[in-house]
């Protein structure tokens, strides 16, 4: 079975502090590893894909890497707007498994 | 462009009753999910969904709900007979390819007294 685990549940930082979130996946084969980001009370929002090891995206201060066992979320000089939870995300690339498999999440708390 | 819809955002509901949850994906997207959202918890995977048909319910109860697709109009998520135990965000996603990333909706926040 198809498994996420995210750490650490949660995490409070300053701003200006950068730090990094881990997401640990097993799965039957990797189509895909995601991030989203959820605010209170809305739908997740769609940060990166990542599909093999050694892949790398950036979007702002934020940076997702990706390794044959694990993801990071790396948060560079973050800002109270970052502060959300985020969501990791796996896709198998077997036929029949196209749901994506979430962990718990990480909520990230970022104090001016 | 209009995103995923779901309606209504807030639904409350007495025990026994029952709830209906809709969903219009993104326009020219022909892949829908389900799924649940308890507090302090993942996303759990529900169903999945083309038009006019089931391709995965591995993650619905198998009593009170159903989820369809139609050809025409929006994704119906329903659960008969409300327990407490049901009250929880349901979001609907879809996606215009059968592998990718999903685009969420706002969510439905079922409450049942």
């Amino acid at each position: 079975e198809d498994q996420v685990t995210q750490s650490p549940e949660a995490l409070r930082l300053q701003e200006g502090e950068s730090s990094s979130l881990n997401c640990s996946y097993t799965v039957s084969g990797l189509r895909g590893l995601f991030w989203y980001r959820q605010d209170p009370g809305k739908g997740p929002e769609f940060l990166f894909t990542l599909y093999s090891a050694g892949e790398e995206k950036e979007k702002e201060r934020l940076k997702a890497t990706l390794t044959k066992k694990e993801s990071f979320l790396h948060i560079t000089a973050p800002k109270p707007e970052d502060s959300a939870t985020y969501l990791c995300a796996v896709q198998a690339a077997q036929g029949g498994s196209e749901k994506l498999v979430f962990g718990k999440g990480t909520k990230l708390t970022v104090n001016p | 462009n209009a995103g995923v819809m779901q309606n209504p955002r807030h639904l409350v509901r007495r025990r026994g009753q029952e709830a209906r949850l809709r969903c219009s994906p993104v326009k020219g997207h022909s892949h829908v999910y389900w799924y649940r959202q308890l507090p302090e918890e993942g996303l759990k995977f529900m169903v999945y969904l083309q038009k006019e048909n089931i391709i995965d319910e591995s993650g619905m109860p198998k009593e009170r709900f159903s989820a369809e697709f139609p050809k025409e109009g929006p994704s119906i998520l329903r659960i008969q007979q409300v327990v407490r135990g049901d009250s929880a965000a349901y979001f609907c996603a879809s996606s215009p390819y059968v592998f990718g990333e999903l685009f969420f909706g706002e969510g439905s926040r079922l409450t049942v007294l």
